[in-house]
């Protein structure tokens, strides 16, 4: 159980084109999600805070016009990415939370986003 | 979030144990300690999790100090398949969860 999918799993975008980028829970409901960054041998860096039906929560620097978060039901939470550059190319994770004490977070696979 | 200090890289013979340390020495009284793993780009896999009791699942047994401020994740028989980042978090109430650097454990044949 707990299983979250992540699409797509690649995409190759023009610069300045926007890039849309879904997160769905398939057997559970997630009133929360998070979406994260993470570069080439980094860390996963969490971007922001997705609640179901209100606005996002985003790290500090993380810039909420460029990634535009939507938590519109309690199985789908979308990130994206507007007006894409080549430094906004990186790999994309969500994941979500099952229950509390539960077995913490299910992560999507990732999405590898590539700007061109 | 607890902060948490691994050490960068582990390697372990294929067939040996696997011990990966974990200082959390900051955690806090009601907070969980989580393991998770990311193979090469791959979402990060959950591992096991504990708050003050030893642990063991399927895939590993967490070994958490008396005093919480470190624990270590033990995976009994290392395979290849278990080259990976291993993490250690201990989120905080509001349950973000934030990613260190990690252990890169490579399994040699």
């Amino acid at each position: 159980g707990a299983v979250v999918s992540q699409h797509p799993s690649r995409v190759i975008c023009k610069s300045g084109t926007s890039v849309k980028i879904e997160c769905r829970s398939l057997d559970f409901q997630a009133t929360t999600m998070f979406w994260y960054r993470q570069f080439p041998k980094q860390s996963l860096m969490l971007m922001a805070t997705s609640n179901e039906g209100s606005k996002a929560t985003y790290e500090q620097g993380v810039e909420k016009d460029k990634f535009l978060i939507n938590h519109a039901s309690l199985t789908l939470s979308t990130l994206t990415v507007t007006s894409a550059h080549p430094e906004d190319s990186s790999f994309y994770i969500c994941s979500a939370r099952t229950r509390p004490g539960g077995k913490g977070y299910t992560f999507g696979s990732g999405t590898r986003l590539t700007v061109v | 979030d607890a902060k948490t200090t691994q050490p960068t890289s582990m390697d372990c013979a294929e067939g040996r144990a696997a011990n990966l340390p974990c200082n959390h020495s900051t955690i806090s009284g009601n907070e969980y300690v989580y393991w998770y793993r990311q193979i090469h780009s791959q979402g990060p896999q959950y591992i096991i999790h504990g708050l003050k009791n030893n642990e063991t699942n399927e895939m590993a047994s967490l070994i958490i100090t008396e005093d919480r401020k470190s624990s270590t994740l033990i995976l009994p028989h290392a395979t290849l398949r278990d080259t990976a980042v291993y993490y250690c978090i201990a989120p905080n109430t509001g349950n973000q969860f934030y990613f260190g650097t990690g252990t890169s454990l490579t399994v040699i044949p």
